[in-house]
């Protein structure tokens, strides 16, 4: 089993639409959890980082599930810029090292 | 807003060829790290570097990879004697002692080893 698994999409969706994003990971002892954006061709950006109770910004909203070991990133209102490649990335920080382990990512292209 | 920079953003290279790919991370971060990104591939960790020794490394990161921080500035990686498979984008990032996980990344260097 893959450590970080995405659908690789791609997702088409009209701006304003709701799109949801989907990743499990397979070390149960994973101790952060965080949504990266690349551009095509260009470095990881971090857009936010997931936690247990869930979190939003903006029109962004992450949801992790530890029991099911299940990461989400909701987008709303989707926009023209949101088109970019989503990671799901995973620390493990096992020994206490600062490693991320990351997804292969799923592409988002928002169409007028 | 201060950043990560790479320098050269495009190398080429002979099979067989030593390359130094350089960074200067963030001026008061401490943690610096090397991943990189093959074609179409995800983004894989290659090792992490902290205080002056590597804090850890991947199975990729083999005896032909090795990182340094010569200066106060720049923090290097080279590859001895580079092979085909080696052809990547590599993006170093940085992280600061009060917010490791916050990592930083650089543009990237595309290697591509001919």
């Amino acid at each position: 089993r893959k450590e970080v698994e995405q659908d690789p999409g791609p997702f088409n969706v009209p701006e304003g639409a709701t799109v949801a994003f989907n990743c499990t990971y397979s070390n149960s002892a994973s101790q952060s959890f965080f949504w990266y954006r690349q551009d095509c061709r260009k470095e990881p950006k971090l857009l936010m980082s997931v936690y247990s109770s869930g979190n939003e910004d903006g029109r962004f909203t992450a949801q992790l599930n530890r029991a099911s070991q299940y990461i989400s990133l909701l987008i709303r209102d989707s926009k023209l810029s949101d088109s970019a490649t989503y990671l799901c990335v995973v620390n493990p920080l096992t020994g206490g090292y600062n490693k991320l382990i990351f997804g292969a990512g799923t592409r988002l292209a928002v169409h007028p | 807003e201060p950043e990560v920079t790479q320098t050269p953003s495009h190398q080429v290279t002979q099979m067989g060829q030593e390359v130094i790919l350089r960074c200067v991370p963030i001026s008061n971060h401490l943690y610096f790290y090397w991943y990189r990104q093959i074609l179409g591939q995800k983004v894989e960790f290659l090792v992490s570097f902290y205080n002056n020794e590597i804090s850890e490394k991947s199975e990729i990161f083999d005896d032909q990879f090795s990182v340094e921080r010569p200066d106060g500035s720049n923090f290097t990686l080279k590859i001895r004697s580079t092979k085909l498979e080696d052809s990547a984008m590599y993006f170093c990032a940085s992280s600061e002692i009060g917010s490791i996980e916050k990592l930083f990344f650089g543009s990237g260097t595309q290697l591509s080893v001919l």
